[in-house]
């Protein structure tokens, strides 16, 4: 079985300022990890995914995320944010059990960010 | 344009009364899934197809019924067995590979009165 934890669920921060959305997952085997974003009343959009390689992975409009296995934690950053970010943010897992991961994505509870002026 | 249509986008229905929800993709992907959002709860998975004439309860499929007999259509059917139908349905497909993403249409929010 695996689980996402987003730790927080709201992040309210001022344009321009860097902002950091938490996520831990637990998993007992390989996983691939995903964040995406929704606006309201709208689906889900991808940002970024990880698969393998590099820790760093750079996504959409200026976020990156990094993957940390001994931490077992894909943080999302981007270094400075505007009016338009302001949304939900949802970390998600799919893991490599069976040989085949279907597409199936466990989701943590999402963090909603809102960038004030 | 390909993508994953779902209708309605809003729906309003009677306590007690069975509803379809319609979704439809264009990406020729053999995975769907539909997902069920509730504030603070993030997305739980109702039910899931790997490919045409076979599908898998997920987490939440209690209350819930689904069919695909076209890889392009999975409709979902929430039933009078549902206790608390009343929250944001995602339909969602990929290739069903391993690493895949997910494509998620825009949603049907459902309301039960």
């Amino acid at each position: 079985a695996q689980s996402v934890t987003q730790l927080d669920s709201q992040v309210p921060v001022f344009e321009e300022a860097p902002v950091e959305l938490r996520c831990n997952y637990s998993s007992s085997v390989s996983v691939y990890l995903f964040w995406y974003v929704q606006y309201p009343n709208q689906g889900l959009q991808l940002l970024l995914k990880y698969l393998s390689g590099s820790t760093l992975v750079k996504g959409i409009n200026g976020f990156e995320a990094e993957f940390n296995k001994s931490q077992t934690s894909f943080h999302l950053r981007k270094p400075s944010v505007h009016i338009s970010d302001t949304a939900e943010y949802f970390c998600a897992v799919s893991s490599n059990a069976g040989g085949t991961s279907y597409g199936k994505l466990t989701f943590g509870q999402g963090t909603i960010l809102t960038v004030h002026p | 344009d390909g993508g994953i249509t779902q209708s309605p986008k809003y729906l309003f229905r009677k306590e007690g009364q069975n509803v379809t929800l319609s979704c439809e993709q264009n990406l020729n992907h053999d995975a769907m899934y539909w997902y069920r959002q509730d504030p603070g709860q993030g997305l739980r998975l109702i039910y899931y197809s790997q490919i045409v004439n076979d599908f898998q309860k997920g987490d939440i499929a209690e209350g819930y019924s689904v069919s695909r007999e076209k890889k392009e259509s999975f409709p979902l059917t929430v039933t009078s067995a549902q206790k608390n139908p009343t929250a944001f349905y995602l339909c969602a497909s990929s290739t069903g590979t391993q690493g895949s993403e997910a494509f998620f249409g825009q949603g049907t929010r459902l309301t039960v009165v």
